[in-house]
């Protein structure tokens, strides 16, 4: 597609529940990017893939929180035991090149995720 | 650690107002400066950029200038119209290792009525 897709759109997931978040980055960028963004407040980075290798995953709130892209393309965010607190916007990101500094980095629509 | 400080909101304008949103900045080194804006229903676009102290990015009317002495990157439109509502976002990426790692703002909400 043109731009980057995420899926689901929207989920509800009672607390305790594993989810799991897909984001398809723009064809043939090398690196993605996920954000978590609660209400009213910016993105916060949470992992940075180049490729399949995933670079830094300094932003993981916690070791519930997974992230992967083996085969360098489609990226795969999995929160396991979900609970209240997760509930945010989930922003997957992806740029042509290795998103050094002043880089276009381009984001999807976003996956909402409401625990309940 | 690195930080950026947006103007709160929301900001209400009339059509043909003129706009600021202030973004004050903290950041090691020489940071680049973006803002992005969100429409309704829709994820994040980049609308301007700057990557060096005194230059001035500009798009679709709307204009921003990297300011060191201030660590400022306030943007501004001399005339807003009704499809400029939207939230915006100011965020800054540092320089050197990590440089791929956005830091955003709080976000405004921008509404401009007819």
């Amino acid at each position: 597609g043109a731009g980057v897709s995420q899926s689901p759109r929207y989920k509800v997931a009672k607390r305790g529940q594993d989810v799991a978040l897909r984001c398809d980055p723009i064809s043939g960028h090398v690196s993605l990017f996920w954000y978590q963004q609660a209400l009213g407040q910016g993105p916060e980075f949470l992992t940075y893939f180049q490729n399949e290798a995933q670079l830094d995953k300094s932003g993981l709130p916690s070791d519930r929180f997974f992230a992967e892209r083996p085969e360098g393309s489609v990226s795969t965010l999995k929160i396991q035991r979900t609970q209240q607190e997760d509930s945010a916007v989930y922003l997957c990101a992806s740029s042509l090149d290795r998103g050094t500094g002043g880089n276009t980095i381009y984001f999807g629509e976003g996956s909402w995720l409401t625990v309940v | 650690g690195n930080s950026v400080t947006q103007m709160e909101g929301p900001v209400t304008l009339s059509e043909e107002a003129f706009l600021t949103i202030n973004c004050t900045y903290t950041a090691t080194g020489y940071p680049s400066l973006f803002w992005y804006v969100q429409y309704p229903g829709e994820g994040l676009q980049l609308l301007l950029k700057a990557t060096k102290a005194d230059d001035k990015g500009s798009n679709k009317g709307f204009e921003a200038t990297y300011r060191k002495e201030t660590t400022s990157f306030h943007l501004e439109k001399g005339s807003v119209q009704v499809s400029d509502s939207a939230v915006y976002f100011c965020a800054l990426s540092a320089s050197g290792a990590g440089s791929y790692q956005l830091t955003f703002g709080k976000g405004t909400k921008l509404s401009v009525i007819p």
